[in-house]
């Protein structure tokens, strides 16, 4: 079974912080992507990576960065966070063309 | 970028009732998805979809790529169906803002 692993499941921390939000998959996946989910607003996708040290911005980077060193592995920045990026953080991978693989998503509470 | 639009927004059935949400979306795609977010959050994939149809147990998606539409079935739904239907377009993987199912037994 695909296997798509975030580093925590729940983090609290304070603004102006800097945050690192972890992702592992297993299978080989040539893309990985991070989304935020919202109450209303559904999932919305913030990067997108297809291959290592190649990333994408999706529809709201603003206040992200990424970095995918190694192809199992995507990482989520905030460098400096705020208390409007209190969400629940979700990560996926998938190959070309082909179904996506969630983790079980990451709850941050930025206080 | 492409919109993508799911109705109904919510949907309470009869447990063993039938159902069919809907997605549209505003341009030609090459990936469509389908997947249910559990109450716990967790978000399983059912169908990669582009076009076509396809069936797994009680659920079935058909997609008309040239309509810019994809339907999901579910018959004789039960209770453990509850929970957020979403459809996902694009490369980017663009998803709709989702359908609520609530199945009472």
């Amino acid at each position: 079974d695909v296997k798509v692993t975030q580093s925590s499941r729940y983090l609290v921390k304070r603004t102006g912080e800097k945050v690192f939000l972890e992702c592992v998959q297993d299978m080989d996946h040539e893309n990985m992507f991070w989304y935020r989910q919202d109450p209303g607003l559904g999932l919305r996708l913030i990067y997108f990576s297809y291959d290592v040290k190649m990333k994408e911005k999706g529809d709201i980077p603003e206040g992200y960065s990424v970095s995918r060193e190694k192809k199992e592995r995507f990482s989520l920045i905030l460098e400096s966070a705020s208390t409007n990026q209190t969400s629940m953080y979700l990560c996926a991978s998938s190959l070309a063309k082909n179904i996506q693989y969630f983790g079980a998503g990451t709850r941050l509470s930025v206080l | 970028g492409i919109q993508v639009e799911q109705s109904p927004p919510d949907l309470i059935l009869q447990e063993g009732a039938n159902s069919t949400l809907r997605c549209n979306f505003s341009d030609s795609v090459n990936n469509l998805q389908w997947f249910h977010q559990n109450p716990w959050g967790q978000l399983i994939n059912l169908f990669y979809i582009p076009s076509g149809t396809k069936q797994n147990g009680r659920l079935s998606a058909t997609t008309v790529a040239t309509e810019r539409y994809s339907l999901l079935y579910i018959s004789s739904s039960q209770t453990t169906d509850s929970g957020v239907y979403f459809c996902a377009v694009d490369r980017h993987v663009r998803f709709g803002a989702g359908t609520r199912l609530t199945v009472k037994p």
